[in-house]
This record gives C-alpha cells, sequence and structure tokens, in this order.
C-alpha cells in the first residue's frame, strides 16, 4: 500500500508570511494526526483527526495555525503568520482507527524555515 | 499533563556492545509504543506492548513495560551499525499518544 504523502517536502518562509502544508494518508485510515518535530527532540502533537472531526488540538497555537481535513481524507496544516520558533519538521501520521493496534504510520515530513 | 521522559540523550557504544534506554510517564498509561527515527527520516513503527510486565522480542531487541505501566525499557543487544538512529517512547493516556524525549544512538565501527 501506498504510503503517507506529505508536499512541499521543504519550504524556506520570512517571519510573518504565511505556509500551507498538505497530507494525504493511507487509504482508509480515519485517524490523522499532524506533529510538529524541533530539531533535537520527539514529535509533539499539534493536532488529532478522527475522520472529519477533531480529537484533540490542546497543543495548537489556534491564533496563528490551523489545521482542517475536508471530506475525513487529505489534510491541511497552515501558519499564519509564522514566527521564527516555528522553525520545525512537521509530520503527517495516519492510523487505522478500527482496530486495537494504533501503529501510526508516518509521512516524510515538510521541514520548514523561517528566516 | 502528562509527560514521558527517556534516558540517556545520548548514548555512544562500540558496535557489539549492548544498548538501553528507559522511558517514564508521569502518569499511568493504557499502552505503549516505540519508534525508530533514522537520521534525516521520519519515525517508523517498532512494537506496542499494552499488558503490565509485558516482554516482547524482535531478533536482537527486547521490549519491556513495568508492571505500573507507567516506564518501559528497550535492550539491544549486541548492538549493529544499522542500529544508529534515534529511539522513541511513545506513551498512551486516554486518547491520545505522547512521545518521549528520545534517544539518539551512536554505534562506533
Amino acid at each position: 500500500e501506498a504510503g503517507v504523502a506529505q508536499s512541499p517536502r521543504y519550504k524556506i518562509i520570512e517571519k510573518r508570511q504565511s505556509v500551507a502544508f498538505w497530507c494525504n494518508p493511507i487509504s482508509g485510515h480515519a485517524t490523522l494526526y499532524w506533529y510538529q518535530q524541533i530539531l533535537g527532540q520527539g514529535p509533539k502533537l499539534l493536532i488529532q483527526f478522527q475522520n472529519n472531526g477533531v480529537v484533540d488540538d490542546s497543543q495548537l497555537p489556534k491564533d496563528r495555525f490551523s489545521a482542517e481535513r475536508l471530506k475525513g481524507v487529505d489534510s491541511t496544516l497552515k501558519i499564519q503568520p509564522a514566527k521564527l520558533e516555528d522553525s520545525a519538521v512537521y509530520l503527517c501520521a495516519s492510523s487505522r482507527a478500527d482496530r486495537e493496534l494504533y501503529e501510526q504510520y508516518f509521512g516524510p515530513g515538510t521541514r520548514l524555515t523561517v528566516t | 499533563g502528562q509527560q514521558v521522559m527517556q534516558i540517556p540523550q545520548y548514548q555512544h557504544v562500540q558496535e557489539g556492545e549492548d544498548f538501553t534506554t528507559y522511558c517514564n510517564s508521569s502518569t499511568t498509561l493504557s499502552n505503549i509504543q516505540w519508534y525508530k527515527q533514522r537520521p534525516g527520516g521520519h519515525p517508523v513503527f517498532l512494537i506496542q506492548l499494552v499488558k503490565s510486565g509485558e516482554v516482547k522480542k524482535q531478533k536482537r531487541l527486547t521490549f519491556q513495560f513495568g508492571e505500573a505501566k507507567k516506564n518501559s525499557s528497550l535492550h539491544i543487544t549486541a548492538t549493529q551499525t544499522t542500529d544508529v538512529g534515534t529511539y522513541f517512547c511513545a506513551g498512551r493516556g486516554t486518547y491520545k499518544y505522547i512521545f518521549g524525549t528520545g534517544t539518539r544512538l551512536k554505534v562506533l565501527a
């Protein structure tokens, strides 16, 4: 089966600009996650979707970050306006929510540099 | 809120030596997962532990879940250069996973 797809792979923007990331999960996976991974740290959950609905977004900086998952498939994560501390790799992951084993499959990530 | 810590942060070993990383949660977990991230790569699932005191093996890797379901460990026997990477535990509380701080392993040939 095809893996989790993400684009773009790299993005460089100036602070106060906006940026959007796209994720296409594995077909049939109901749960989709967006993580932020700062260099040298573990992935930090930003938002978790179950189909169209949001399960958790407690760590999403809602004044600048937004995410949506239309039709329970693809998802976009937007940052507006970006700050220097947003420089990180943004990882998308998906899992099959209908099983006991919630193994997460990660995409290759988008490396964001804010200058 | 729930926190998951890992020690050590870094470990350099000679090829053939053993390696262990420890994962500790501030709260009781329903289950725990382990992931490996190669340099420049993304996390890849290794295993999931669910039961108190559970031990699972994958070739040279041994995973344990503590009796209180608040800690876990990953032990690699006779490391190889292919074991290089960062190992993360991810503990599940009520409905979401919290990733640990990771242990970065370097293997010297």
